[in-house]
């Protein structure tokens, strides 16, 4: 079976200082590993994806993750915050033998300070 | 390039009427389709998904049905609405047989059940 825990619900950074959201799973097999992002009132947005090619991926708008597989990890980073980054993220994770079923993280609120 | 709609993006509605949330894909052919529910405060849950035309899997029993009338075309739907149908209703789209089947996810739809 898998799982996603995502170990902040809520983080909160000043303008321009760095992020860090943290997510650990599990999976049976070898995963796919999905970050997803919702600005309130609208659908989820797909940042980046880890699909066992390199396992530091590069997203959108700056972010990436790194697929650390001895600790079981995905934690999402970016250098730099924008206050547009404030929002609710999502660690997913999905694996072919569970039928390429997403199983979500209960999310990480970000709220960005000016 | 694909893009998924949903309608209404709001609707109120009382108790015990019925209900019908609309999603459509373009620019792809033969997706899985996929109806997912965010109550407040909470991540998401897979209520149902369909890999073709007539084809639709429950993951959760409730009070609310899916069908897919067409190829890109998915509709959820409730005989007698309850307080707890209350939430975000969001579609999403996966390009059938590929590796890692990412998901794309619509606007979505609030439901307020009054």
């Amino acid at each position: 079976a898998q799982s996603v825990t995502q170990l902040d619900s809520h983080v909160s950074v000043s303008e321009g200082t760095p992020v860090l959201l943290r997510c650990n799973y599990s999976s049976s097999y070898s995963p796919s590993l999905f970050w997803y992002v919702q600005h309130p009132n609208k659908g989820l947005q797909l940042l980046l994806k880890y699909t066992s090619a390199a396992t530091l991926v590069k997203g959108i708008n700056g972010f990436e993750a790194e697929f650390k597989k001895s600790e079981t990890s995905f934690h999402l980073t970016k250098p730099s915050a924008h206050m547009s980054d404030a929002a609710e993220y999502f660690c997913v994770v999905s694996e072919k033998a569970a039928g390429n079923k997403l199983t979500f993280g209960g999310g990480t609120r970000v709220l960005v300070k000016p | 390039s694909q893009t998924i709609h949903q309608w209404p993006a709001t609707l109120v509605q009382p108790v015990g009427s019925p209900l019908s949330l609309e999603c459509t894909v373009e620019g792809t052919s033969n997706p899985n389709l996929y109806w997912y529910r965010q109550a407040a405060g909470r991540g998401l849950q897979l209520l149902f998904y369909s890999v073709g035309i007539g084809q639709i899997s429950s993951e959760v029993p409730q009070n609310l049905s899916a069908s897919r009338p067409q190829d890109r075309q998915f509709i959820l739907s409730s005989k007698k609405l309850l307080l707890s149908d209350s939430g975000f209703y969001l579609c999403a789209w996966s390009v059938r047989g590929s590796r890692q089947e990412t998901q794309y996810f619509g606007p979505g739809t609030r439901l307020l059940v009054l």
